[in-house]
């Protein structure tokens, strides 16, 4: 109930390019989805945030793609660049737990020049 | 500073030895998480505070990691007789629950290493 599950592992994409991960979650409770950027050496950092009442949200060139009934929300990165290269990973958490996060595998994603 | 201080930054260990990472979270944050962060792999939950509640220690993997806080301020995390198996890096993160965000802002984190 508690799992977040994140793919792919890895991610390889040419500069421009469009990089997109997935999550899915099992437990209805969530509602608060949340993806968190971290470069080698420094913690976690939210790029952006969505919870279940809208099934997209946009900021910039990161895009939340969100799926109640599937249980399945996506990250897209638009126009990728070679600062983007991080590991992203989605969360999951809901108030009553005191927002909690319940994180993924993380995605390591490398824009190549 | 502003952020999410942790120290050390870096600890190395023999087996069997006893460590304490120390977490200053933002002033102000109500709310302290503790994550575990093996080489390679996603934040594991270790044990939540909020206020005077009782903490939420349900991710504490064995009985040798416990964790303090004093009030709204500096928390401990202390993992007594260190296994190799304990190598991560600990990740301390604060919130202000009740916020609209729920964000959590993770410091840099502290790297164990137990040879």
């Amino acid at each position: 109930q508690q799992q977040v599950k994140q793919s792919p592992q890895s991610l390889i994409v040419q500069k421009g390019g469009i990089s997109i991960i997935n999550c899915a979650y099992e437990n209805t409770a969530f509602d608060y989805f949340p993806w968190y950027q971290q470069f080698p050496g420094k913690g976690p950092a939210l790029l952006i945030a969505i919870r279940p009442d809208v099934s997209e949200k946009k900021e910039g060139r990161f895009t939340i793609s969100f799926n109640k009934s599937a249980k399945q929300f996506s990250l897209h990165i638009m126009d990728s660049q070679p600062g983007d290269s991080a590991t992203y990973f989605c969360a999951a958490s809901w108030k009553a737990a005191g927002n909690k996060l319940t994180f993924g595998g993380g995605t390591r994603v490398l824009v190549k020049p | 500073g502003a952020g999410v201080s942790q120290s050390p930054s870096n600890k190395v260990t023999e087996k069997g030895k006893d460590v304490e990472l120390r977490c200053d979270p933002i002033s102000g944050h109500t709310a302290l998480y503790w994550y575990r962060q093996r080489l390679g792999q996603g934040l594991e939950f270790l044990i939540y505070f909020q206020g005077n509640s009782a903490p939420d220690k349900s991710g504490l993997p064995s009985d040798r990691f416990s964790a303090e806080r004093t009030g709204e301020s500096v928390s401990t995390l202390t993992i007594q007789r260190t296994q190799q198996e304990d190598s991560a890096v600990y990740l301390c993160a604060s919130s202000l629950v009740g916020g609209v965000t729920g964000e959590l802002f993770f410091g840099e984190g502290s790297r164990l290493t137990v040879l």
